[in-house]
């Protein structure tokens, strides 16, 4: 089946890094993505990983992959107030013509 | 390019009532996702199309709730009769088959049922 977890709240002060973690359970999964929700918007992708890849780096971002325990992390270097929003991971199940699975959200307060 | 665009934004109604939200795809994009966001349930994908053409609505909730792809360039999202339970955000997003695979979202309708 498919299920994507995520805990829901992290609070960290500004200055430090963020981690937030997903699990997910479709071993076929293609892409794994993150998407960030700031308050009264839609979802906007932040960054996504190929499934053969294990680690993906954009400025103060890092996605890392561990395939075989299914786990995603999304790793923020020196976290901004900016930054607090809903976090969502979500996986492109290998079956599922063109539609994600999106977790649950991880809400990150940043304070300064 | 204006995004995906949804209306209305804001909408509140009384129980019974019959209840459309809009969208307009990105131009080029093929496919478009209806999801609905709660606090209780999270992000759940309602249904949706390709080349206007419904390929997924398991997560319709009930034949009160119908969607419908007319043109390339506009989709609706009915519920007749409403009840409470629907409040809720609605959002559309699209997607070209082509490119990294991301879905872009709208805005969100925020449905109020009295």
């Amino acid at each position: 089946g498919e299920d994507v977890e995520q805990s829901l709240f992290l609070s960290v002060r500004e200055g430090d890094s963020s981690v937030i973690n997903c699990t997910y359970t479709d071993s076929s999964s293609t892409y794994l993505y993150w998407y960030k929700q700031e308050p009264g918007a839609g979802l906007q992708l932040l960054t996504y990983i190929f499934s053969n890849m294990d680690m993906k780096q954009d400025q103060r971002l890092t996605v890392l992959l561990n395939k075989k325990d299914k786990h995603l992390s999304l790793r923020i270097a020196d976290t901004q107030t900016g930054d607090s929003a809903i976090y969502f991971c979500a996986e492109r199940p290998g079956t599922g013509f063109q539609k994600l699975v999106f977790g649950t959200g991880t809400r990150l307060l940043v304070s300064p | 390019d204006a995004g995906v665009i949804q209306s209305p934004r804001h909408e509140v109604t009384e129980m019974g009532q019959e209840v459309t939200l809009r969208c307009k795809p990105i131009s080029g994009h093929n496919s478009l996702f209806w999801y609905r966001q709660t606090m209780m349930r999270g992000l759940e994908l309602l249904i949706y199309f390709n080349n206007n053409v419904p390929i997924d609505d398991s997560g319709m909730p009930e034949d009160r709730f119908s969607a419908k792809m007319p043109n390339a360039s506009f989709s609706t999202l009915k519920i007749q009769p409403s009840e409470p339970r629907d409040s809720a955000v609605y959002f559309c997003a699209s997607r070209r088959t082509s490119g990294r695979d991301e879905q872009f979202f709208g805005p969100g309708t925020r449905l109020t049922v009295l």
